[in-house]
């Protein structure tokens, strides 16, 4: 998964519950990337960041927002989950150069109740 | 109507079967292609990238992009059981836009 881990693996959570997940990689990779995955939808992207402190709205950025205080580390917080937050993130990793290749990491799988 | 559109399947193939995967799209701007696999419960993993029209092999993997018709094509010869997975492809149009993700195509190999 090119050097890249996402924690947790696996939460269920309240709705209305504040939620972080955490992206960490040991590429050095200047961007990152947070996607959600949902049957019928594919992958779409939340939020992005081109640097550290630098981030920038994605297509479903709604109820969500980031922070990235170190290159290596990239947070997704659900400021108040709800159950249409259910679903699978992963966070991507791209070089300066190449940036149309994107890594992925393994995902969190995410349930509201 | 989504700018990459792809057929979810899923494909069901016998072992050694050549594999077809497609995707259309509408953006005329896109010049970067590629194609993930994604096997059930991890995350994608690139496969193939591409730069505008073209083909590109890699072992048993052709990628082929047809950009007059706005199709682009991944095949798989000689499928294996371990091919089976969800193939996804995306686009992009430049390296500052954002990736376009197809829904993906599940595959299964049987023996």
């Amino acid at each position: 998964d090119a050097g890249i881990t996402q924690s947790p693996r696996h939460k269920v959570t309240e709705t209305g519950t504040p939620v972080t997940l955490r992206c960490h990689q040991t590429e050095n990779h200047r961007y990152m990337y947070w996607y959600r995955q949902d049957p019928g939808h594919g992958l779409r992207l939340i939020h992005y960041s081109y640097g550290v402190k630098d981030t920038d709205k994605g297509e479903v950025s709604d109820g969500y927002s980031v922070s990235r205080s170190k290159t290596e580390d990239f947070l997704l917080t659900l400021e108040s989950a709800t159950s249409s937050q259910t679903s699978v993130y992963f966070c991507a990793i791209s070089e300066e150069k190449g940036r149309e290749t994107q890594y992925f990491g393994p995902g969190t799988r995410l349930l509201v109740l | 109507q989504k700018e990459v559109e792809q057929d979810p399947g899923p494909l069901s193939v016998p072992e050694g079967a050549i594999v077809s995967l497609n995707c259309t799209y509408s953006n005329s701007a896109f010049q970067y292609f590629m194609w993930y696999r994604q096997y059930s419960r991890k995350g994608p993993e690139l496969l193939m990238y591409t730069y505008s029209s073209g083909n590109k092999e890699d072992g048993r993997f052709t990628a082929q992009v047809d950009k007059s018709s706005k199709y682009i094509s991944l095949f798989i010869r000689d499928s294996q059981p371990s091919d089976s997975a969800t193939y996804l492809c995306a686009a992009r149009a430049g390296t500052a836009s954002k990736l376009t993700f197809g829904t993906g195509t599940r595959l299964q190999v049987t023996l």
